[in-house]
């Protein structure tokens, strides 16, 4: 059983750039979420993909948009870079039941804008 | 809106010295508390999911406990290897997206 994947594990844009992250959901799993972490703080919730469909947004803006495919991989894209969407991008994925259910993490990317 | 606070925001420890970090939450409602642990530069690797008060969990060195306000997660006897940041999120009924609120963390340090 493969575990969640993230690609690339590093990156670094320009303020003003588009940039799209990816991610490979572990076998099994059917519900992808993104988050973002800052350095020295908790994960904050971006979104979350089921069945190819947007499942629920946190505060973030309109140029943070995601996508998910019949297999389930998902793509975070981010347009219009600012400086502080430097930060540690998480993807999550899960099996979509009913009730509390565990997120399985990937290792991230890390993205530098400047 | 949930929150979640943790404490200590750091913690050294000496190899063998025991101790706790507590997770105060503030939910409508619970459906789940989560403990992770991530270590610098990684994705977090999940560790205990707890439903009710009154339940514990223990794996290794890691026991965590829960109440209707806050969980702990005891580290007994720990080893240098438990160095580590650890967070803990919770998951409310209707959240958006089922999803997570986590805290900031607490980052343990053990010295041999």
């Amino acid at each position: 059983e493969t575990g969640v994947t993230q690609s690339p594990t590093h990156l670094i844009k320009t303020r003003g750039q588009q940039v799209t992250l990816r991610c490979s959901s572990q076998s099994g799993h059917n519900t992808v979420s993104w988050y973002q972490q800052a350095l020295g703080q908790g994960p904050q919730f971006i979104f979350q993909y089921y069945r190819e469909e947007e499942n629920g947004r946190g505060n973030f803006p309109p140029r943070f948009s995601g996508l998910q495919f019949p297999n389930y991989s998902s793509e975070l894209n981010v347009n219009a870079l600012e400086l502080d969407d430097s930060a540690l991008y998480l993807c999550a994925s899960s099996t979509g039941t009913p009730g509390a259910e565990t997120q399985y993490f990937g290792p991230g990317t890390r993205l530098l804008v400047l | 809106e949930d929150q979640v606070t943790q404490s200590p925001e750091a913690l050294r420890l000496q190899e063998g010295e025991s101790s706790s970090l507590n997770c105060s939450y503030t939910v409508s409602g619970l459906r789940g508390l989560f403990w992770y642990r991530q270590d610098p530069g990684k994705g977090p690797e999940f560790l205990f999911t707890l439903y009710s008060a009154g339940e514990e969990k223990e794996k290794e060195r890691l026991k965590a406990t829960l109440t209707k306000k806050e969980s702990f997660l005891h580290i007994t006897a720990p080893k240098p290897e438990d160095s580590a940041t650890y967070l803990c999120a919770v998951q409310a009924p209707g959240a958006a997206g089922n999803k997570l609120t986590f805290g900031g963390g607490t980052r343990v340090l053990v010295k041999p």
